[in-house]
């Protein structure tokens, strides 16, 4: 079945520092494959997203491509920033009438000052 | 603000007790989805209203009742709950069609604890 895999958590870091968080998937087909952040005591927002092979998402200095050879989604940013702080959703949609979207199980990240 | 209100924000509740959640669009969005969220568990897709029919129950127990009156609203009805039903509960919505591509959007959510 279709799945997702993140990497476990917490990751601290301080500030500045290099993030990368590893996302795999499981799917049939060519899914959509998203990066939501929960900030703390809010819902989810989409980060970035990438809907084919090689697409990189970007965005507010995160990045990811979408790598089908490892199937793959990785959540990069060069430098951290204590605001940055959250909870990282990997997820993928793979499509039909309903856009149903399956997740992993969330990386905390902890950026200290 | 992401377009999506859901209310209240916390509830406690006995285990005999009612009550509901729940949950506005105005995104003009025409499905809309019911995700639990436990500790530690990745996101339980409980719901799934596509121009407001039910399309998707994931084996959720009878003592969760959804209704959508219409594309803007969605209700999660409780009912008899148990402790371990204690969680965030969060809507989202989004267009029912574009091939998987389109993203959803999330209301914050409501914590329910039930006592």
């Amino acid at each position: 079945g279709n799945s997702v895999t993140q990497m476990e958590g917490p990751v601290t870091l301080s500030e500045e520092a290099f993030l990368t968080i590893n996302c795999t998937y499981t799917a049939t087909g060519y899914p959509s494959l998203f990066w939501y952040v929960q900030y703390p005591g809010e819902g989810l927002q989409l980060l970035l997203k990438a809907t084919k092979a090689d697409d990189k998402g970007s965005n507010k200095g995160f990045e990811a491509t979408y790598r089908k050879e490892t199937t793959s989604f990785h959540l990069e940013k060069g430098s951290v920033q204590v605001s940055d702080s959250a909870v990282y959703f990997c997820a993928l949609n793979y499509g039909g009438a309903t856009n149903k979207l399956i997740f992993g199980t969330g990386t905390l990240l902890a950026v200290q000052p | 603000e992401t377009g999506v209100t859901q209310t209240p924000r916390h509830l406690v509740m006995g285990m005999t007790n009612k009550k509901s959640l729940k949950c506005e669009q105005h995104l003009g969005h025409n499905a809309m989805y019911w995700y639990k969220q436990s500790a530690k568990k990745p996101l339980e897709l409980m719901f799934v209203y596509s121009l407001e029919e039910r399309v998707e129950n994931n084996s959720v127990p009878s003592r969760f009742s959804p209704e959508c009156p219409n594309s803007s609203h969605l209700f999660l009805h409780l009912h008899t709950l148990q402790p371990e039903d204690s969680a965030l509960y969060l809507c989202a919505s989004s267009r029912s069609s574009g091939g998987g591509s389109t993203e959803a959007f999330f209301g914050q959510g409501t914590r329910l604890t039930v006592v």
